[in-house]
């Protein structure tokens, strides 16, 4: 069935570093990968995507990377700040809105 | 532009009752998906509505059903409440039924007791 597995649970950095977040999909069908930023309280907010025809995408601090013939895709954030702490949820989709999600990963930024 | 609003922002209900949760998308979105979070089972699909037609229906069982109106607004009823049902119920508009840029509203607290 699709199935979209996330690594790691959870993540700790000193600011300034970087962090990587890998997700792994299932459905060979999946052709789009939003990454979505949830902070504590608050609703999921889309912070970047990519569809399968792309390789790569960058905006700013953040990157994201598809490798379509292993079926992962990964979250790059560079320079990382306090407020880049969050739960991170990647997700895959082959269609009509229908995301499936990874079970996240809690970033904490350390000052 | 306002953002999409759920009603209500929480909810108590007891095992057995039943409970309708409401959406508003983001005017000129069209399609209105629902999920359901909790702390084990993450975010997962409940269903998608695009002109009032459900399109994709996840893996719950037949007490949790949806429809969407013909101003896009969608509700989600679930009948016959179990204490598993306790959530927090997120709806997501969009602006058109392929371009999957989802925008959450802040979701509904359902305690079941």
């Amino acid at each position: 069935g699709e199935n979209v597995e996330q690594h790691p649970s959870t993540l700790s950095v000193q600011e300034g570093d970087s962090a990587v977040i890998k997700c792994t999909y299932s459905d060979s069908a999946s052709n789009y990968f939003p990454w979505y930023k949830q902070e504590l309280g608050k609703r999921p907010q889309l912070i970047i995507d990519i569809r399968s025809n792309v390789g790569e995408k960058k905006d700013q601090r953040i990157a994201v990377t598809l490798n379509k013939t292993a079926k992962h895709f990964s979250l790059h954030i560079t320079e990382t700040q306090p407020e880049d702490s969050a739960v991170y949820f990647c997700a895959g989709s082959r269609g009509y809105n229908k995301l499936i999600f990874g079970a996240g990963t809690r970033l904490a930024v350390h000052p | 532009k306002a953002g999409v609003t759920q009603t209500p922002r929480y909810l108590i209900k007891t095992r057995g009752q039943q409970v309708t949760l409401s959406c508003s998308p983001i005017s000129g979105h069209r399609s209105v998906s629902w999920y359901q979070q909790t702390p084990g089972q993450g975010l997962q699909f409940l269903f998608e509505y695009f002109s009032e037609t459900q399109r994709n229906k996840g893996n719950f069982p037949g007490r949790f059903s949806g429809r969407q109106f013909s101003n896009s607004r969608s509700e989600m009823n679930v009948s016959t409440l179990e204490l598993g049902d306790s959530a927090l119920y997120l709806c997501a508009s969009s602006l058109s039924g392929d371009d999957e840029k989802l925008f959450f509203g802040s979701g509904t607290q359902l305690s079941v007791l």
